[in-house]
C-alpha cells in the first residue's frame, strides 16, 4: 500500500476563497483522522471518522471547517470561506479497529492563507 | 480527560551524546502509548511504542520504557546522530475511547556534528 495520500501538498490562497483539502486513507482501515499543526498550537485532531461516520467533530474550529467521508477510500477537509489564521499544516492520517495499533500519517497539507 | 505533557525543545545534543526525552501522561483506563517523529517536511511515523505497562518498545536506537507507577513513557538513546535531528512527539490511545491518539506538544532535536 502507498500509505495515506494528501493532496495537494501545497495550497496557496487568497482570503475568502474555498479550500478543499483531500485525504485517501491506507485501504482497510477503519479510523480516519484530520489534524492540524501550528507553531502556536502543536497537533490539534479537528474531527476523526469510523466506518465513514463522523464521531467526534469538537475539535473543527468554527463552521468554515467542514469534512465528509463519502467512502471508506476518500475524505476532504473544507474551509470556506478562509481566513489567514487557518495557514497551517493539515494531516490526515488512518488506522484499523484493532487494540494497540497506531495511526498511519500522510505527508500533509500546507496551507497558505494570504 | 486524557492528556500528554512532555518536556519542552528545543534539545540540542553534539552527535553521539545521551539523549532524554521526557514524557508523562494522564489517562482514565489503560493506554498503549506511542512515540512519533516528525522529519522536516515530512508527516508523523511511528518510531515505537508499548501497549502495556513495563513493556518496552526499541526501535532505530531508541528506547521507552511504559512506566504505569509513574505514568511516564520517556524517550531515550544512548548516541544521537545528526540524522536523529527532528521533532518527537509523545502519545496516548485509549482502547476503549474511540481509537483517537492523544498528542504531547512535540520536542525538537537539534544534534550538532
Amino acid at each position: 500500500d502507498a500509505g495515506v495520500i494528501q493532496s495537494p501538498r501545497h495550497e496557496v490562497t487568497e482570503m475568502g476563497q474555498e479550500v478543499t483539502l483531500r485525504c485517501k486513507p491506507i485501504s482497510g482501515h477503519d479510523y480516519l483522522f484530520w489534524y492540524r499543526q501550528t507553531m502556536m498550537r502543536g497537533l490539534e485532531l479537528l474531527i476523526y471518522f469510523n466506518n465513514n461516520v463522523p464521531i467526534d467533530d469538537s475539535g473543527m474550529p468554527e463552521d468554515r471547517f467542514s469534512a465528509k467521508m463519502p467512502n471508506a477510500s476518500f475524505s476532504t477537509l473544507k474551509i470556506q470561506p478562509s481566513e489567514p489564521r487557518d495557514s497551517a499544516v493539515y494531516f490526515c492520517a488512518s488506522s484499523l479497529e484493532i487494540a494497540n495499533t497506531e495511526a498511519f500519517f500522510g505527508q500533509g497539507t500546507r496551507l497558505t492563507v494570504v | 480527560g486524557n492528556s500528554v505533557t512532555q518536556m519542552e525543545g528545543p534539545v540540542t545534543l553534539s552527535e553521539e551524546a545521551f539523549l532524554t526525552i521526557n514524557c508523562t501522561y494522564t489517562a482514565t483506563g489503560y493506554p498503549s502509548l506511542f512515540w512519533y517523529v516528525q522529519y522536516p517536511g515530512e508527516g508523523l511515523q511511528l518510531l515505537l511504542k508499548a501497549t502495556k505497562a513495563d513493556d518496552k518498545g526499541s526501535n532505530k536506537g531508541f528506547e521507552a520504557t511504559y512506566r504505569k507507577e509513574t505514568t511516564s513513557f520517556h524517550l531515550e538513546k544512548g548516541s544521537v546522530q545528526v540524522s536523529d535531528s527532528a521533532v518527537y512527539f509523545c502519545a496516548l490511545k485509549e482502547n476503549n475511547a474511540g481509537n483517537m491518539l492523544t498528542f504531547g506538544g512535540g520536542t525538537r532535536l537539534m544534534v550538532k556534528p
